[in-house]
């Protein structure tokens, strides 16, 4: 079955560590996505991939890296530089037409305590 | 700026009908998403309107008017499974998705 992975469901980190969300997919799709969920709030755009080994910038970058070695997949890594870090982070792909849909995947929610 | 104004939350009683009205502001447009998003799972494509107009798919309509930025979602025969949030989401000039914050169903029986 195609789809989007995310492991794990959930996630609890101590304050000051960097954590690392994985994100596979097998869709063959070109670009590849982060987002942030917070309560009450719609998605933001944290880094987003359109091809391997090249990445931009979201809305909401600082405190976060990422890395797009292989098309399948996109790794974030949420630093110690993140202020607020507890979130639902979602993943999505889709084609580069532009006006494609993006299909997500289950999402990881992370808690630092 | 790039904004999008939904209802915070909704109520509608199992088997009727509901309108979620969406309205836009956004550099360029390129089109107008909804997703759907039971709460603390991931959202999923309901429909894409680009062009004036009904889009029907089942029990679920979207509609466009590009003069006046808006749009809405429209769901007949409700099931309690429609509990959820239903987001409309625009794409600007630069292809980017410009997220609202969602409009919370909640279904009565």
């Amino acid at each position: 079955d195609g789809g989007i992975t995310q492991s794990p469901k959930y996630l609890f980190r101590k304050e000051g560590q960097n954590v690392t969300l994985s994100c596979e997919q097998n869709l063959n799709h070109d670009a590849m996505y982060w987002y942030r969920q917070d309560p009450g709030q719609g998605l933001r755009l944290i880094y987003y991939s359109q091809i391997v080994n090249d990445f931009q910038k979201g809305d909401i970058a600082e405190g976060y890296s990422v890395s797009r070695e292989k098309k399948e997949s996109f790794p974030l890594t949420v630093t110690s530089a993140q202020k607020n870090p507890t979130a639902f982070y979602l993943c999505a792909s889709s084609t580069l037409t532009g006006t494609d849909t993006q299909y997500f995947g289950p999402g990881t929610r992370l808690t630092v305590l | 700026g790039q904004n999008i104004d939904q209802p915070t939350e909704m109520t509608a009683t199992e088997g009727a009908i509901v309108q979620i009205n969406c309205t836009y502001q956004t550099s360029g447009f390129n089109g107008l998403f909804w997703y759907q998003q039971h709460a603390g799972e991931a959202p999923t494509f309901l429909s894409y309107n680009v062009l004036d107009g009904l889009e029907e798919k089942g029990r679920f309509s979207s509609f466009l008017s590009r003069s006046k930025g808006y749009s809405y979602l429209l769901l007949k025969e409700l099931q309690m499974k429609d509990s959820a949030s239903y987001l409309c989401v625009s794409l600007d000039s630069n292809y980017q998705l410009i997220w609202g914050a969602g409009t919370k169903l909640i279904i009565k029986p």
